[in-house]
């Protein structure tokens, strides 16, 4: 079983600062099937990166992913305050298996 | 625009079953695959199980096997989950997601959301 460690747990930054978010999985995986989301408070998750670096539809360009083999990184360019939330990253492997980590809080210092 | 409404949830106690449903519009729902993902209060996302776009084929987090069922009805437009023998644990926030079309294994769209609390 992969497991997908995030850190940091939480994230103190302010307004207009660059964010950067680790994801590292505890084997390889293939970058295909990397992807991120954003939560905010009472919301579903929406999707914001996949295939480790593509911006799903309607995503800012202040929102970047990398990475490959076992350690991922999403940035934030410059913080907006709609960007304070709770993001997961998330993976497939060939168990037919899709795994989460446990999330990076990102909040307003 | 694509929706996807969970309904079903509520309180149940321990060792009942409950099934959730998942209405889906304005996508051709017989052509994607789709999941169930879970939230216990106040933790981080869990992947609860899928099936595939014809209903061929179905997979399970291991804490559930056995116990949940995940189906689809094409011509409804619906996806379920059938819970049986309910825990405390399964207590949690469910949603249902599809899985997009790029090939990332990844959940483009998302419901609101349905609350099941397992409790005495």
């Amino acid at each position: 079983e992969i497991v997908l460690t995030q850190s940091p747990g939480t994230l103190s930054l302010s307004p207009g600062e660059r964010a950067t978010l680790s994801c590292r999985a505890s084997q390889n995986i293939d970058s295909d099937y990397l992807n991120w989301y954003q939560q905010k408070p009472g919301q579903a998750p929406r999707l914001l990166i996949y295939g480790a670096s593509s911006r799903a539809t309607g995503i800012p360009d202040r929102f970047s992913g990398s990475g490959s083999g076992t350690d991922f990184t999403l940035t934030i360019s410059r913080l907006e305050p709609e960007d304070f939330a709770v993001y997961y990253c998330q993976q497939y492997d060939d168990s037919l298996t899709w795994t989460f980590g446990q999330g990076t809080k990102v909040e307003i210092k | 625009q694509v929706q996807l409404v969970e309904s079903g949830g509520g309180v149940v106690q321990p060792g009942r079953s409950l099934r959730l449903s998942c209405a889906a519009s304005g996508f051709t729902f017989n052509a994607y695959g789709m999941h169930w993902v879970r939230q216990a209060p106040g933790k981080g996302l869990e992947w609860v199980a899928v099936i595939w776009f014809d209903g061929s084929d179905k997979y399970y987090v291991d804490s559930v096997k056995g116990r949940f069922t995940i189906s689809r009805d094409n011509s409804k437009k619906t996806l379920y989950l059938q819970m049986n023998s309910l825990r405390v644990e399964d207590t949690a926030v469910y949603y249902c997601a599809r899985e997009s079309l790029k090939g990332a294994k990844d959940f483009d769209y998302w419901g609101r959301g349905a609350l099941v609390t397992v409790s005495s």
